[in-house]
């Protein structure tokens, strides 16, 4: 079946500095590959997907690159912020079936 | 748009009692709704996923008994916890996938907090 990794498990960084997080998927019908932002005691939230016709897509401060021969795509944050700190996960649905990576807890250091 | 509500957001209970969840989106159908359990610091587990009118596909170890799962309309779907143990303590929460989606997101419940004394 399915099998989403993600690495690693924390990061720690200083303000301003880039967080990169990366996962690794085994279906190669996956084709959509988001990622998902939680707040503590909120509910997840999507903050960018990539399908797999490009390989790379960017929205201010976060991108995401995607390596679909080698099944992996990252997580790319640059100049952090305090608020960005959260637990972030990613996913490589196939068709209706939506497992998550184990999570990556980034902490923001000011 | 795209709001999925959560019902109860805490719930406690005693052993041995059944103690339901509901997950409806507001403004949207949904033919699937997945149900994720969430322990602290750790990952959404996918319990099951929930399609309308039919029967949930629940994933491996997870009892299909233990965890009833209904999903009787397009705006709404219920998870069942039977005879609770403490064991089942745990935070769950559901999501929703609109049925005209041109995009995978998934719509996230705020989670239920269940507490089994």
């Amino acid at each position: 079946g399915e099998n989403v990794e993600q690495h690693p498990s924390t990061l720690s960084v200083q303000e301003g500095d880039s967080a990169v997080i990366k996962c690794t998927y085994s279906d190669s019908a996956s084709n959509y590959f988001p990622w998902y932002k939680q707040e503590l005691g909120k509910r997840p939230q999507l903050i960018i997907d990539i399908r797999s016709n490009v390989g790379e897509k960017k929205d201010q401060r976060i991108a995401v690159t995607l390596n679909k021969t080698a099944k992996h795509f990252s997580l790319h944050i640059t100049e952090t912020q305090p608020e960005d700190s959260a637990v972030y996960f990613c996913a490589a649905p196939p068709a209706y079936k939506y497992i998550f990576g184990t999570g990556t807890r980034l902490k923001v250091l000011a | 748009g795209a709001v999925v509500s959560q019902h109860p957001s805490r719930v406690i209970c005693k052993s041995g009692t059944s103690v339901k969840i509901e997950c409806r989106s507001l403004d949207f159908q949904a033919t699937t709704m997945f149900w994720y359990r969430q322990f602290p610091k750790q990952s959404l587990m996918l319990m099951a996923t929930s399609n309308e009118g039919s029967k949930a596909t629940y994933e491996q170890g997870v009892e299909k008994d233990k965890f009833l799962i209904n999903h009787a309309s397009l705006t709404l779907s219920t998870l069942t916890v039977t005879s609770a143990h403490p064991e089942d303590s745990s935070f769950y929460i559901c999501s929703a996938w609109p049925l005209f989606a041109n995009t995978g997101e998934l719509f996230f419940g705020e989670g239920s907090r269940l507490t089994v004394l």
